[in-house]
């Protein structure tokens, strides 16, 4: 069974000051490792695909690293408008064109002014 | 930029009646799901659907769970009689094709049963 850990539950940091989210996971094979951004009351938004160990993508002060078995968030000189819950989800290998989403709870990410 | 759409934003239901959750997902995706996430719990999968039928569905998605296509555009999931436990948000998501493309969600259905 695939499953994602992501920790800490909840980061609080002060604006400007960088850190990184940690996300576990243990899958049959993996076809893809999907970050996503959710505001409360909304549905997750796509940030990253990562596909194999080493792959890195940056979106403005976000970055996604990927090892065989971990992905790292990290967030450079945040602002307050980055503050949400941050989701990481696994998607296997398989016969199927395109599998279902393996989540994990996810970091709820709040930054000071 | 296309986006998925659900309605209503927030159903209350008297328990054991049914009830109808409706998605228009982005136009011309072929691969369609629904999710739930329960109050401070994580998004998990309830079923895909492809090519006019169900793909893979979760030990959640029981008989009492149905999903239907019935246009071009629309595509539902049907609880026929609800329970206190399927009070979350459900979340309908699309994807344009196979292979590593994103799901693309909606900003959800938030069903509260009584």
């Amino acid at each position: 069974e695939d499953q994602v850990t992501q920790s800490p539950e909840a980061l609080r940091l002060q604006e400007g000051e960088s850190s990184s989210l940690n996300c576990s996971y243990t899958v049959s094979g993996l076809r893809g490792l999907f970050w996503y951004r959710q505001d409360p009351g909304k549905g997750p938004e796509f940030l990253f695909t990562l596909y194999s160990a080493g792959e890195e993508k940056e979106k403005e002060r976000l970055k996604a690293t990927l090892t065989k078995k971990e992905s790292f968030l990290h967030i450079t000189a945040p602002k307050p408008e980055d503050s949400a819950t941050y989701l990481c989800a696994v998607q296997a290998l398989a016969d199927f064109g395109n599998e279902k989403l393996t989540f994990g709870t996810g970091t709820r990410l709040t930054i000071i002014p | 930029e296309p986006e998925v759409t659900q309605t209503p934003s927030h159903q209350v239901t008297q328990m054991g009646q049914e009830v109808i959750l409706r998605c228009v997902p982005i136009s011309n995706h072929l691969y369609f799901y629904w999710y739930r996430q329960i109050l401070g719990q994580k998004v998990e999968f309830l079923v895909s659907f492809y090519n006019n039928e169900i793909s893979e569905k979760s030990e959640i998605f029981d008989d009492q769970f149905s999903v239907e296509r019935p246009d071009g555009s629309n595509f539902t999931l049907k609880i026929r009689s609800t329970k206190l436990e399927d009070s979350a948000m459900y979340f309908c998501a699309s994807v344009g094709g196979a292979g590593n493309q994103p799901q693309h969600f909606g900003d959800g259905t938030r069903l509260s049963i009584l």
